[in-house]
């Protein structure tokens, strides 16, 4: 059972670079998040997703542009990479439910640096 | 709008004495906490939640929280720190289906 996987986890990009970040997840689902983490700041929401073919925007969602085709793949991409996006991204899914399940689960991050 | 503080950016105990994070939340309506534990290049693990009953809430690793509702509070505690206890520690709020976090703790154990 693997949770939710990030690929890649780490990659360096040059400035203006374009790349996209995957998500998967076997869990079945229904929501899933895209966060960037930066010290001192904590998890920032960049772009979540309440279902197949659905997304929404977060607290920082400049720059990127993200797709849910299917329901278990939620990808974060960026246009045009700029030094002020070396950050930690994480991925997260839930599912619905009764309120007691609540439970967000992580991936491990990417750790992206743009130079 | 919904917003979570962690008072302490830093704080350092020694391994054995108690400890104590501080985690306060502004949102209107009852709301569902979190306590998330991040050692260093890893994810986020989950230590605890609060959605309603007991206010003092029992999680992983020997840490406990306590929802004081009058002081918008969700403080973290732990009775004896070990050197593993090292790490960054997030409070964070369910807003709908979205979860707002502090701006996290480090936390440092002397030996």
């Amino acid at each position: 059972n693997a949770g939710v996987t990030q690929t890649p986890k780490f990659r360096v990009l040059k400035t203006g670079q374009s790349m996209t970040l995957l998500c998967a997840q076997d869990m079945n689902h229904e929501y899933m998040y895209w966060y960037r983490q930066d010290p001192g700041m904590g998890l920032r929401l960049i772009h979540y997703s309440v279902g197949e073919g659905t997304t929404a925007k977060g607290e920082v969602p400049d720059g990127y542009n993200v797709s849910r085709l299917k329901k278990q793949n939620f990808l974060l991409g960026l246009e045009s990479a700029a030094p002020s996006q070396t950050s930690v991204y994480f991925c997260a899914s839930k599912g619905v439910g009764a309120i007691t399940n609540y439970g967000y689960t992580f991936g491990s991050g990417t750790r992206l640096t743009v130079v | 709008a919904q917003s979570v503080t962690q008072p302490d950016i830093h704080i350092t105990v020694s391994e054995g004495a108690s400890l104590e994070l501080r985690c306060n939340y502004s949102y209107g309506a009852t709301p569902y906490l979190f306590w998330y534990v991040q050692s260093p290049g890893q994810g986020l693990q989950l230590l605890l939640k609060y959605f309603s009953g007991d206010t003092l809430v029992q999680g992983i690793k020997g840490f406990e929280a306590e929802f004081k509702r009058s002081q918008s509070s969700f403080n973290l505690r732990k009775p004896s720190v070990h050197w593993s206890d090292a790490a960054e520690y997030f409070c964070a709020v369910g807003v709908g289906d979205k979860l707002v976090f502090g701006a996290g703790t480090i936390l440092r154990v002397k030996s």
